[in-house]
């Protein structure tokens, strides 16, 4: 059974701090990693999708690398803001027309 | 900017009762996708579909459900005989490209069987 774990299930950090959350996928047999941001109340948003061992993506203040042959990515948000808050959701895809996710990170921002 | 819609957001209906759970994909796109969540768990697969035909399906993805798309930009999925443990939230999502490309999750509809 193919499992993903993303740690640590939830952070509070100050508004200004800068955090990362990991994501460990199956080492083998691997096809893509997806993020997702998932607000409450709204439909998840896609941030990267990394298909090659040390990607690294960078969208604003977020970015995200990729060890394929170790089976882990790392998220980072620089200088956390309020609107950050929200789940951040990992996805593993091993070559079949499917993700499998995490249970997520959840993440609050405060002021 | 372009978005999948899901309808209804919300259903509640009799155990043992047929439902169907309606997507319109974004208009381009080839891939098309159920998952859903039920509370306190992962998101979970249930099915992919390309080229008019399921292409992957999870084990939970029995004899009770069905993807169709019927008109070139529904995408439902049908679960034939509803029991307790169906209630989720059901998400729809399509993409450009399979699993190289980001997919685009509708708001989900959240099935409460009673």
């Amino acid at each position: 059974i193919l499992n993903v774990e993303q740690s640590p299930q939830s952070l509070h950090v100050q508004e200004g701090d800068s955090t990362n959350f990991t994501c460990s996928f199956p080492s083998s047999n691997f096809y893509a990693l997806h993020w997702y941001r998932w607000e409450t109340a709204k439909s998840p948003e896609a941030l990267f999708v990394m298909t090659l061992n040390g990607d690294e993506k960078k969208k604003g203040r977020i970015s995200a690398t990729l060890n394929t042959k170790e089976g882990y990515s790392y998220l980072y948000i620089k200088g956390s803001q309020p609107e950050d808050s929200a789940t951040y959701l990992c996805a593993f895809s091993g070559g079949y027309n499917k993700l499998i996710f995490g249970a997520g990170t959840r993440l609050a921002v405060h002021p | 900017e372009p978005e999948v819609t899901q309808t209804p957001s919300h259903q509640v209906t009799q155990m043992g009762q047929e439902v169907i759970l309606r997507c319109v994909p974004i208009s381009n796109h080839l891939y098309f996708y159920w998952y859903r969540q039920i509370l306190g768990q992962k998101v979970e697969f249930l099915v992919s579909f390309y080229n008019n035909e399921i292409s992957e399906k999870s084990e939970i993805f029995d004899d009770q459900f069905s993807v169709e798309r019927p008109d070139g930009s529904n995408f439902t999925l049908k679960i034939r005989s509803t029991k307790l443990e169906d209630s989720a939230m059901y998400f729809c999502a399509s993409s450009e490209d399979g699993m190289e490309a980001e997919a685009f999750f509708g708001q989900g509809t959240r099935l409460t069987v009673v």
